[in-house]
C-alpha cells in the first residue's frame, strides 16, 4: 500500500520568495513516480512537476523543482520567486499499480 | 493543446435519482481515472481503465458503474444518489502504457450536487 503525507495544512508566503512544501511517502515498490498538482480556487487540478524513483536527477520545470530524497523518501516542491497566481492548494501524488494516490494537501496564500 | 473533457460542469441531482458523468481523454490517451473529491478534502481514487477494461478499482461503492468505450471514452454512472455522494469528481488520462511514468491530466471536474 502507498502513503503520501503533507504535514503542512497551510503555509503564507511574502511575493517573490520561495517555498517549500514538504511531502513524504511510504511505498514498497522499487517503481514509482511522485507528481506534484496545484488545485486553485476555481478547482481544476493542474500538473505541476513528475519525479521517477529512478531517476538521478532532481526535477525541473520553470520556478518549480523537486528536492527527491530517496533514502529519506521525500519529494518537497520548491516554488521560487512566489506570485500572487500561485496561491492554491498544492498535492503531492505517488503512482503505482495504475493508480494515482494523493496526500491530504498543502494551501499556500502568496501575500503582496 | 487537448485537454481531458468533462462533462457536464455543474450538475444538481435530488436524493434517490441517478447521474451520468461523462470523461473524453486527450487523444492516444488509452487509460482513464475517475476521482471523487469532497469538499476540504483530497481526492480519492474511484476506478480506473486501460484499453476499455477495468485495471484497479478503489473506494467506489455499489451504487456506482463505469465503463470505457471503444472510442475511449468513459462514463461513471451513480444511482440512488445520497447526500454525501455531492463533490467534485474528476476524471484523468494518461498514455499508454505508463505505470508509473507518465502524469495523470485531469478534466476540469464534474461539480455533483445531491439535495
Amino acid at each position: 500500500a502507498q502513503k503520501i503525507t503533507q504535514t503542512q495544512p497551510g503555509m503564507f508566503v511574502q511575493e517573490k520568495e520561495a517555498v517549500t512544501l514538504d511531502c513524504t511517502y511510504d511505498t514498497s515498490d522499487p517503481s514509482y513516480g511522485l507528481f506534484w498538482y496545484k488545485q486553485p480556487s476555481s478547482g481544476e487540478m493542474i500538473f505541476l512537476i513528475y519525479q521517477g524513483s529512478y531517476d538521478q536527477q532532481n526535477a525541473t520545470e520553470g520556478r518549480y523543482s523537486l528536492n527527491f530524497q530517496k533514502a529519506r523518501k521525500s519529494a518537497n516542491l520548491v516554488i521560487s520567486a512566489s506570485q500572487l497566481g500561485d496561491s492554491a492548494m498544492y498535492f503531492c501524488a505517488m503512482i503505482g499499480d495504475y493508480k494515482l494516490s494523493f496526500g491530504a494537501g498543502t494551501t499556500v496564500t502568496v501575500r503582496a | 493543446a487537448a485537454g481531458v473533457i468533462q462533462s457536464p460542469r455543474h450538475l444538481i441531482k435530488e436524493k434517490r435519482e441517478t447521474a451520468t458523468l461523462k470523461c473524453y481523454p486527450i487523444p492516444r490517451h488509452d487509460t482513464v481515472y475517475w476521482y471523487q473529491q469532497g469538499p476540504g478534502q483530497d481526492p480519492q481514487f474511484l476506478i480506473s481503465f486501460y484499453e476499455k477494461m477495468q485495471s484497479d478499482k478503489g473506494s467506489i461503492p455499489d451504487r456506482f458503474s463505469a465503463q470505457q468505450f471503444s472510442d475511449y471514452h468513459s462514463e461513471l454512472n451513480m444511482s440512488s444518489l445520497e447526500l454525501g455522494d455531492s463533490a467534485l469528481y474528476f476524471c484523468a488520462s494518461s498514455l499508454p502504457g505508463t505505470g508509473g511514468s507518465s502524469p495523470l491530466h485531469f478534466g476540469n471536474g464534474t461539480r455533483l450536487t445531491v439535495t
